[in-house]
């Protein structure tokens, strides 16, 4: 129930391209869902976020497009730059209740642009 | 310069021995978290805490302990009952209620010898 499966594990793109991470959730409460971006050797850095509200939303070159029926919110990362080469992981937590915060993350995407 | 901070960055340690991260916040933050991070895993939440003087068992407790004793504050021991403890260590920290966004510290990777 608290599980949140990512794919692809890993992923290579090229300069110009989209690259696309999706995300499946089980727990309907679940109402919040952030992507990270994370560096070698770094910590986490929020990227992008949504809530179930919203089918769409977008922040520059990166869009989390959130379908509540199918469970199912993905990463797009348009015009992918070498620079976007990072891990990226989702995640996603219910508001309120005795988790203060807790987030359930995913088990992240490896994405590579090559130039 | 704010945020949060972590040390050492870097710490070896031999197997039977306790050995204590360090994560500060200067954000004025009431909750703080630690996770773990193991290749192709993503992070687990190993404790968390709203205030002080009170913490929560995360999804991997067993073999950590944790305080707060202060605000800015949120030591992690890593025990010897700890099987594997070859990991990387992430604290996080989130404003209050009011706000979802967790940020980052940049992480202490432990080596067990």
């Amino acid at each position: 129930q608290q599980q949140v499966k990512q794919s692809p594990q890993s992923l290579i793109v090229q300069k110009g391209g989209i690259s696309i991470i999706n995300c499946a959730y089980e727990n309907t409460a679940f109402d919040y869902f952030p992507w990270y971006q994370q560096f070698p050797g770094k910590g986490p850095a929020l990227l992008i976020a949504i809530r179930p509200d919203v089918s769409e939303k977008k922040e520059g070159r990166f869009t989390i497009s959130f379908n509540k029926s199918a469970k199912q919110f993905s990463l797009h990362i348009m015009d992918s730059q070498p620079g976007d080469s990072a891990t990226y992981f989702c995640a996603a937590h219910k508001l309120g209740g005795t988790s203060y915060g807790k987030l359930t993350f995913g088990q992240g995407t490896i994405l590579t642009v090559h130039p | 310069d704010g945020g949060i901070t972590q040390s050492p960055k870097y710490l070896f340690r031999k197997e039977g021995q306790n050995v204590t991260l360090s994560c500060e916040q200067n954000l004025n933050h009431d909750a703080m978290y630690w996770y773990r991070q193991d290749p192709g895993q993503g992070l687990r939440l190993i404790y968390y805490s709203q205030i002080v003087n009170d913490f929560q068992k995360g999804d991997i407790a067993e073999g950590y302990s944790v305080s707060r004793e202060k605000k800015e504050s949120f030591p992690l021991t890593v025990t010897s009952a700890q099987k594997n403890p070859t990991a990387f260590y992430l604290c996080a920290s989130r404003a209050d209620r009011s706000t979802d966004t967790q940020y980052f510290g940049p992480g202490t990777r432990l080596t067990v010898l």
